[in-house]
C-alpha cells in the first residue's frame, strides 16, 4: 500500500531534549515536506526536500532541522524543543513537477512541557 | 503574500441539508486548487483538486468543486450531507511553475447534526 509512515503517533517530552521524527514513504516520491498544524492557523511548511541531498526552508523553519540521505526518509530533528513547538506534525510527499497533490502521514502530535 | 482565505471557521448543518465551505485565494496567477479533509485523530485525504478544463471538479465522498476565476475562489459543496462527513475541512493552493508547495487555508470545521 502507498503510504506515508511517521513515528512517533504520540509524543510527550522535556524542553531541551532532541527529538527525531521520523517519516518515510514507499512511492519513490522526489518531493518530501514537513508540516504543523495549529488551531486557526491551518498547515504551515517548516521545511521541504526536492530530492537527495536538497532541502530547504519553509515558512517556518526555526528550531528545526532536516535531513534527506535517503530518497524514502525524511527525519525532522528538533535540537533543543520548546514549549512553542507543541503542535501537531505532518509529513508529505509527491511525486515529481507541477501540480500533484501531496500524500500525507497519519501526523505525530507532539508537547513539550 | 501567497494566501488561502476560509471564511468559516466553524459551520453546522443539518444531516441530509446541502453544504457549501467557501474558500478565496490571493495569487499571482491561476494556482493548482485542492481541498482535503482531516477526520478526527487522522492525517489528511485529498478530496479533489483542480489544474485545468472544466471548473467544476469532482471529487470522492459525492462532493464537487467549483472554480472562478472572477472571484478567486474555488468552493466545496455536497448536496447531502452525511453524519461521518464531519470534519475539519482544508483548502490549499500551490504553485504552477517549480515545486509545488502546498499553501493551507486555516480551516472549517463541519458539525453535522442527526
Amino acid at each position: 500500500e502507498a503510504q506515508v509512515t511517521q513515528n512517533p503517533r504520540y509524543l510527550i517530552t522535556v524542553t531541551g531534549k532532541k527529538l527525531t521524527v521520523t517519516c518515510s514513504q514507499n512511492m519513490n516520491h522526489e518531493y518530501m515536506s514537513w508540516y504543523r498544524q495549529d488551531p486557526g492557523l491551518g498547515l504551515r511548511q517548516i521545511y521541504y526536500s526536492m530530492n537527495v541531498e536538497v532541502t530547504d526552508k519553509g515558512d517556518v523553519p526555526e528550531g528545526y532541522k532536516v535531513s534527506r540521505k535517503e530518497k524514502r526518509n525524511f527525519p525532522l530533528i528538533l535540537e533543543s524543543p520548546s514549549p512553542n513547538q507543541t503542535s501537531l506534525y505532518f509529513c508529505a510527499s509527491s511525486l515529481t513537477g507541477e501540480g500533484y497533490g501531496y500524500t500525507f502521514g497519519s501526523g505525530t502530535r507532539l508537547t513539550v512541557v | 503574500a501567497q494566501s488561502v482565505t476560509q471564511p468559516d471557521i466553524h459551520i453546522t448543518v443539518s444531516e441530509g441539508a446541502s453544504l457549501e465551505l467557501r474558500c478565496n485565494y490571493s495569487y499571482g496567477a491561476t494556482p493548482y486548487l485542492f481541498w482535503y479533509v482531516q477526520s478526527p485523530g487522522q492525517g489528511l485525504q485529498l478530496l479533489l483538486k483542480y489544474f485545468s478544463g472544466d471548473t467544476l471538479v469532482q471529487g470522492i465522498k459525492g462532493f464537487e468543486a467549483e472554480f472562478k476565476r472572477s472571484q478567486s475562489s474555488f468552493n466545496l459543496r455536497k448536496p447531502s450531507v452525511h453524519w461521518s462527513d464531519a470534519a475539519e475541512y482544508f483548502c490549499a493552493v500551490a504553485s504552477r511553475g517549480g515545486y509545488n508547495k502546498l499553501i493551507f487555508g486555516a480551516g472549517t470545521r463541519l458539525a453535522v447534526h442527526p
